[in-house]
């Protein structure tokens, strides 16, 4: 399979927990990484594989896996974290790469 | 850090070529990418090259059309396109891999560059 299905758009209130997924059947087998975007900025990677934070991302996001399922959670969402954010990975034989469409998180 | 440069304004047909400079890290050991974003639009990874050039990767919708080089001499990355669309207009991002790509292991893109603009247009 080919695809990597997030939900479009989710919102949360300040200072409370988010979590956004992607789907995907390669997700059974590859990890999958996760990038923030803001208005006018370059994509930044704020989790890759199992539940790694790169320097500098705040220990508020983690990840997680399940099934077909990747999860990027956000515990305590501040304004900053508005957003659109990809998750990444393969496909089901491992040589495409693949985006998700991508989920516009708001914070209210 | 990663600076893209050569994109533009083009007609459909014609041909443009982009050029990332790298510092900061030993270029000739990683694989590079070229990860592009049309207006509103989602990402997309358009060509990926491995440390000694021998071997690319290339989305179906530029195969044939874009070339995808290196020359670790100069720490540089390059994106020959050609036969351009419409469809093609988007900010052209430089990637560093990082990872485990070339043995089906894990693997991010970590850091990028801040993009050039490419516009196809008549």
């Amino acid at each position: 399979s080919s695809d990597l299905t997030q939900v479009p758009a989710l919102s949360v209130a300040l200072g409370q927990t988010v979590r956004l997924t992607c789907q995907g059947d390669s997700l059974r087998t590859y990890y999958s990484s996760w990038y923030q975007q803001k208005p006018g900025q370059a994509p930044r990677v704020v989790m890759y594989g199992e539940n790694n934070r790169p320097s500098g991302i705040p220990d508020r996001f983690s990840g997680s896996s399940s099934g077909n399922t990747a999860s990027l959670t956000i515990t305590g969402a501040q304004a900053e974290d508005e957003a659109d954010y990809y998750c990444h990975s393969r496909d089901t034989t491992g040589d495409l790469v693949l985006f998700g469409g991508g989920t516009r998180l708001t914070v209210l | 850090q990663l600076v893209e440069s050569g994109g533009g304004s083009v007609q459909p047909g014609g041909s443009l070529r982009l050029s990332c400079s790298v510092s900061g890290f030993i270029f000739s050991n990683y694989w590079m990418s070229w990860v592009r974003q049309a207006p509103g639009k989602g990402l997309e990874c358009v060509a990926n090259i491995k440390q000694d050039g021998r071997e690319t990767y290339y989305v179906d919708s530029v195969k044939g059309r874009f070339t995808i080089s290196r020359d670790n001499a100069k720490s540089s990355l390059y994106l020959q396109m050609d036969n351009l669309r419409v469809d093609d207009t988007a900010m052209y991002y430089c990637a560093r891999i990082s990872g485990e790509y070339g043995y089906y292991g894990e693997y991010w893109f970590h850091p990028w560059g801040q993009g050039t603009r490419v516009t196809v247009s008549s």
